[in-house]
């Protein structure tokens, strides 16, 4: 069984450009979440979604950031304008709701903004 | 012991030794995760548990837990040179929204 993919793998960016972050999860799994890693830091939970609905975005920096799931499978993560800040990497884990408690996490795209 | 504003810790063993990871949370939790991140990878679980039990094994692993005082340990016996990872404790309220810890990054010198 294919685990969860994220492309692409690496990203580097000037401030002010835009970039896009795609995840395909675990066939089957229903919920979808979004984390930033800063560098030597634990995953932050960024927003999760349950087939196509945003469960929770609180945490998502609304102005810059964007995610949809349209068809409750792929997914993608989106910065606008970005920062120094954004620097970090941006993990996709996915999960079955009705299963265990357990998040598959993918890869990760380490963003790098000068 | 790990949480807090704490930036990711460094703890360095023998192979072969004992070591243990300790975690203290602040929130109400159901169940502690215990992950391992790899470098250049996502994190994966390795040991999950319940606020109904106070230990868990699997192979090498244990953890613990003491809901009273928050906390929850991972200990490795016998370390080997493949443990090398960071290591993070996540508490959760059900199956999903983690909080994660800052992380312990284990070093197993052979």
């Amino acid at each position: 069984e294919a685990g969860v993919t994220q492309s692409p793998r690496y990203a580097v960016l000037q401030e002010g450009q835009a970039v896009s972050f795609w995840c395909d999860p675990i066939s089957g799994h229903d919920t979808l979440y979004w984390y930033q890693q800063p560098r030597d830091q634990g995953p932050q939970l960024l927003v999760y979604f349950r087939d196509e609905a945003v469960i929770d975005n609180s945490q998502l920096p609304s102005d810059r950031f964007s995610a949809v799931r349209p068809k409750g499978t792929n997914s993608t993560l989106k910065i606008q304008s970005a920062k120094q800040g954004d620097t970090a990497t941006y993990l996709c884990a996915s999960s079955f709701s009705g299963g265990s408690y357990e998040q598959y996490f993918g890869p990760g795209t380490r963003l790098t903004v000068l | 012991s790990q949480w807090g504003e704490e930036n990711l810790q460094a703890l360095s063993i023998q192979e072969g030794e004992d070591v243990t990871m300790n975690c203290s949370y602040k929130t109400y939790t159901t169940v502690v995760h215990w992950y391992r991140q790899d470098s250049g990878r996502g994190p994966a679980l390795i040991i999950l548990i319940r606020s109904n039990e106070r230990e868990k094994r699997s192979g090498r692993l244990r953890a613990t837990l003491d809901t009273s005082s928050q906390s929850s340990s991972l200990s490795i016996t016998a370390a080997q040179c493949e443990d090398t990872a960071v290591y993070f404790c996540a508490t959760s309220e059900g199956a999903d929204r983690l909080t994660f810890g800052k992380g312990t990054q284990l070093i197993i010198q052979p």
